[in-house]
């Protein structure tokens, strides 16, 4: 299966700054990529489809101007969150889904505090 | 109602214990289930698919009932590396995996 890789594992920034998340899929062409947000004690709730060429499809709920996603290659979907506040303090994990459809390859995700 | 409901547990049980883990999903048109670990702080991974004709996977076996629109996991014999928090998965759409993730039961297995 796919191998996914995400960078910083873990941030720490101040409320208004903006911060940059990178997702790579490392032995796999993924021209989708998803991105979710987990609370701590919820479920993964995805935020958006991360489409290669073309823009994302966020879900219902997420603020698009607020979450900026950037699928540029096929190894990379970038995720930024702008004007990052202290509600926004999550675990952010992409995920690459395989060929066949039983599968979503997660990375290991990022931790993020907004102080 | 939410999509994929589970009941949160922790489940403590010594181990050799067999556990029993269900899940009840409110799309009756889902396609696809499955059930993911969690360990703490970690990115999930997929510890089975689920079929309708059930599967089992050494200690795992996994169910599907679709008329009652429930999932369960068994795990037998537990061992204390099985502690973790078990996910249970819908892609309700049958499309390009798009995956609703239930909160999670958490496992505690103790000596």
């Amino acid at each position: 299966g796919a191998v996914v890789s995400q960078h910083p594992s873990r941030v720490i920034c101040k409320s208004g700054t903006s911060v940059k998340i990178e997702c790579r899929s490392l032995d796999f062409q993924a021209t989708t990529m998803f991105w979710y947000r987990q609370f701590p004690k919820q479920s993964l709730m995805l935020m958006a489809t991360s489409n290669e060429g073309s823009k994302a499809t966020y879900e219902q709920g997420v603020e698009k101007d607020k979450f900026l996603i950037n699928h540029a290659s096929l190894t990379l979907s970038t995720l930024t969150v702008t004007s990052a506040h202290p509600e926004d303090s999550s675990f952010y994990i992409c995920s690459v889904p395989d060929r066949t459809p039983n599968e979503q390859f997660f990375g290991p995700g990022t931790r993020l505090t907004v102080l | 109602r939410k999509e994929v409901e589970q009941d949160p547990g922790p489940f403590n049980v010594p181990e050799g214990a067999t556990v029993a883990f269900n899940c009840t999903y409110s799309n009756s048109a889902s396609q696809s289930f499955f059930w993911y670990r969690q360990d703490c702080r970690k990115e999930p991974k997929l510890l089975m698919s689920v079929y309708s004709s059930g599967n089992e996977d050494g200690r795992f076996t996994a169910q599907l009932n679709r008329a009652s629109q429930y999932i369960s996991l068994l795990i037998r014999d537990s061992k204390l590396s099985d502690s973790a928090t078990y996910l249970c998965v819908v892609n309700p759409s049958g499309g390009f995996q798009k995956l609703v993730f239930g909160t999670g039961t958490r496992l505690l297995v103790s000596p």
